[in-house]
């Protein structure tokens, strides 16, 4: 069964921490995603990788940078919180396959930031 | 740029009732779409998709038709269950180095026994 694990589902942070929200996938796949999700705004793209150490800026990439140093792993990191990064964090990731369009998601990851 | 817009929620219905959930789009060339649920405390799962003009998805009695003269892929059920409560999602790819998924606002469907 194909799984996307996010290290922690509710996070509370201060404004000015840095954080670090993790995603994990066993399934192999070369392309992995960070979303936020807001009410009334759907889900909007924050970066996506295509491959290991490679990275392209989405639709809102301020305040945000990741990291991909394996494969399995994606981490969306807040260089510096604030209370407008309050959101629904999700993680997604898909194969590089002729025909397959499917995004796998995690459960997600809560954070807010007070 | 590309964008999807959705009907707005929240949609309420009663069990059995006949549910559609409208979907439009604005693309450059020809996108796949897709419909997406968010079951409550849970990340999203596909539902169903159409990659090109005229394919309808289907899955677990949900339909859509993928209509490119109206350019719209419009979300049906004959009869809602209480388990169909729920936040649903539609969503068209492109790509841009991979393959990017753009995503309407969501609506939020209760169902009420």
């Amino acid at each position: 069964d194909v799984k996307v694990t996010q290290s922690s589902r509710y996070l509370v942070k201060r404004t000015g921490e840095k954080v670090f929200l993790e995603c994990v996938q066993d399934m192999d796949h070369e392309n992995m995603f960070w979303y936020r999700q807001d009410p009334g705004l759907g889900l909007r793209l924050i970066y996506f990788s295509y491959d290991v150490k490679m990275k392209e800026k989405g639709d809102i990439p301020e305040g945000y940078s990741v990291s991909r140093e394996k494969k399995e792993r994606f981490s969306l990191i807040l260089e510096s919180a604030s209370t407008n990064q309050t959101s629904m964090y999700l993680c997604a990731s898909s194969p590089v396959l002729a025909g397959e369009l499917e995004q796998f998601f995690g459960p997600g990851t809560r954070l807010t930031v007070l | 740029g590309d964008s999807v817009t959705q009907m707005e929620g929240p949609v309420t219905l009663s069990e059995e009732a006949f549910l559609t959930i409208n979907c439009t789009y604005t693309a450059t060339g020809y996108p796949s779409l897709f419909w997406y649920v968010q079951y409550p405390g849970e990340g999203l799962q596909l539902l169903l998709k159409a990659t090109k003009a005229d394919d309808k998805g289907s899955n677990k009695g949900f339909e859509a038709t993928y209509r490119k003269e109206t350019t719209s892929f419009h979300l049906e059920k004959g009869s809602v269950q209480v388990s169909d409560s729920a936040v649903y999602f539609c969503a068209l790819s492109l790509f841009q180095g991979a393959q990017k998924l753009v995503f309407g606002q969501g609506t939020r469907l209760t169902i009420n026994p």
